[in-house]
């Protein structure tokens, strides 16, 4: 069965370093799978923040691109995000899944496994 | 404000039924597969609908998909209590090479 589970400081200072990690079990992340953040702040809709593939490949919403790492640690079969200079409006539940691509097994072309999410407050 | 468009919310009464709209554009909805999420607050997130119109495994038929041009539509009949939850419809954006999410949809059961 596939897990997720986020982890990370639950509380951040304004202008500092939003860093949490997210372990997988069930699978590894070096399989033909993307490995995404999402978030959702206070009130508003789900947010994509960006994903990692094995090979090192990643992409970031272009608003956050300045701001945002994503990284996988294969030996410890996780992945991280690092979001910087984080301000009140970075306060949300953050999410991590796993994204099927269109050529991969499971559900291809969706967020098929998510962790329970965790709440990060910048103040 | 969202590339994919979704009304804010929908409600109708037990056992009628809802459909919630997501519109887009070419390099969106137009040209990739667009997939439909039901979110409960404080729960993780869960795949109603992949690839337009597929359902995953365990999900009712009660819950239907479709993609017509640049937009998209999540039905669902014989609503239940249960349905009362956010949805959201989701797709690659090809011109900026990011998935976007629409702004959801809060469906009521009357």
């Amino acid at each position: 069965q596939v897990q997720l589970q986020e982890s990370g400081p639950g509380l951040v200072k304004p202008s500092g370093t939003l860093s949490l990690t997210c372990a997988v079990s069930g699978v590894s992340v070096s399989s033909n799978n993307w490995w995404s953040w999402v978030r959702q702040a206070p009130g508003k809709g789900l947010e994509w923040i960006g994903e990692v593939y094995h090979s090192g490949s990643t992409n970031y919403k272009p608003s956050l691109r300045s701001r945002v790492t994503i990284s996988m640690d294969k030996s410890k079969n996780q992945f991280s995000l690092k979001l910087t200079s984080v301000t009140a409006t970075d306060t949300a539940v953050y999410y991590c899944a796993r994204y099927v691509p269109v050529n991969g097994l499971s559900y291809p072309s969706t967020f098929d496994y998510w962790g329970q999410g965790t709440l990060v407050t910048v103040s | 404000q969202s590339v994919l468009t979704q009304p804010p919310s929908v409600s109708a009464a037990p056992g009628q039924t809802v459909t919630i709209s997501c519109s887009g554009s070419k390099s969106n909805i137009g040209d990739n597969f667009v997939s439909w999420y039901q979110h409960l607050p404080g729960t993780a997130p869960k795949v109603l609908m992949y690839q337009n119109n597929k359902r995953p495994s365990g999900i009712p038929g009660r819950f239907s998909g479709s993609k017509s041009g640049t937009s998209a539509t999540l039905g669902i009949t014989g609503l239940q209590t249960g349905d009362e939850a956010d949805y959201y419809c989701g797709t690659w954006e090809s011109s900026l090479s990011a998935w976007v999410f629409g702004g959801g949809t809060k469906v009521t059961v009357l």
